[in-house]
């Protein structure tokens, strides 16, 4: 039962390039999440999805995609990575009637 | 995107001391509240979904309440453990369910 799992969980870019988060759930959600965690500020959405070919942009969206081709894949994107992205991504699903459930995180260094 | 607003930001309490946190919310277009803890260096997990006005939820020594007429719930736990130490957070699905915006937490260190 491996519920939310993100890959990869560290990662070091150098500014400017570009990566791709992975999350995938195998509870069969139709709502996933992508956050991030920066000290003092909590947890703030970047994007989420209702459902398959579906996206709708958070909290702070600029400098990411994303896509939900699968119901169980929601993917983040980052074209050009910048030093202000470095952060700990977080992953979640739920439905409309219950708590959401977190991946493991991805810690992401932007040099 | 709501506003959900936790108070106060830290607290340090002694072993056995019992203590509760704040978490604030737009009354209007209520859908539901959720609490979760988060332990450093691990994933946020689930304590309570709550829905309706005046519920309130248990789970060992942990407690929660709702007032969704005046947008606040409170979180209570009894006789702190030092592995309740964590981030507690509080959360509130948008119109419509979808967003799920989270306060900044409460962070709370037991002291052994």
């Amino acid at each position: 039962n491996a519920g939310v799992t993100q890959t990869p969980k560290f990662r070091v870019l150098k500014t400017g390039q570009s990566m791709t988060l992975l999350c995938a759930q195998d509870m069969n959600h139709e709502y996933m999440y992508w956050y991030r965690q920066d000290p003092g500020m909590g947890l703030r959405l970047i994007h989420y999805s209702v459902g398959e070919g579906t996206t709708a942009k958070g909290e702070v969206p600029d400098g990411y995609n994303v896509s939900r081709l699968k119901k169980q894949n929601f993917l983040l994107g980052l074209e050009s990575a910048a030093p202000s992205q470095t952060s700990v991504y977080f992953c979640a699903s739920r439905t409309g009637s219950t708590e959401a459930f977190f991946g493991q995180g991805t810690r992401l260094t932007v040099v | 995107i709501l506003n959900v607003e936790q108070s106060p930001q830290s607290l340090h309490v002694q072993e056995g001391d019992s203590t509760n946190f704040t978490c604030s919310f737009p009354s209007s277009n209520f859908y539901a509240l959720h609490w979760y803890r988060w332990e450093t260096a691990k994933s946020p997990e689930a304590l309570f979904v709550m829905t309706l006005n005046g519920d309130e939820k248990k789970k060992g020594r942990i407690s929660a309440t709702l007032n969704t007429k005046e947008g606040y719930s409170y979180l209570y736990i009894k006789g702190s453990q030092p592995e309740d130490s964590a981030t507690y957070l509080c959360a509130q699905p948008g119109a419509g369910s979808y967003q799920l915006t989270f306060g900044k937490g409460t962070k709370l260190s037991v002291i052994p």
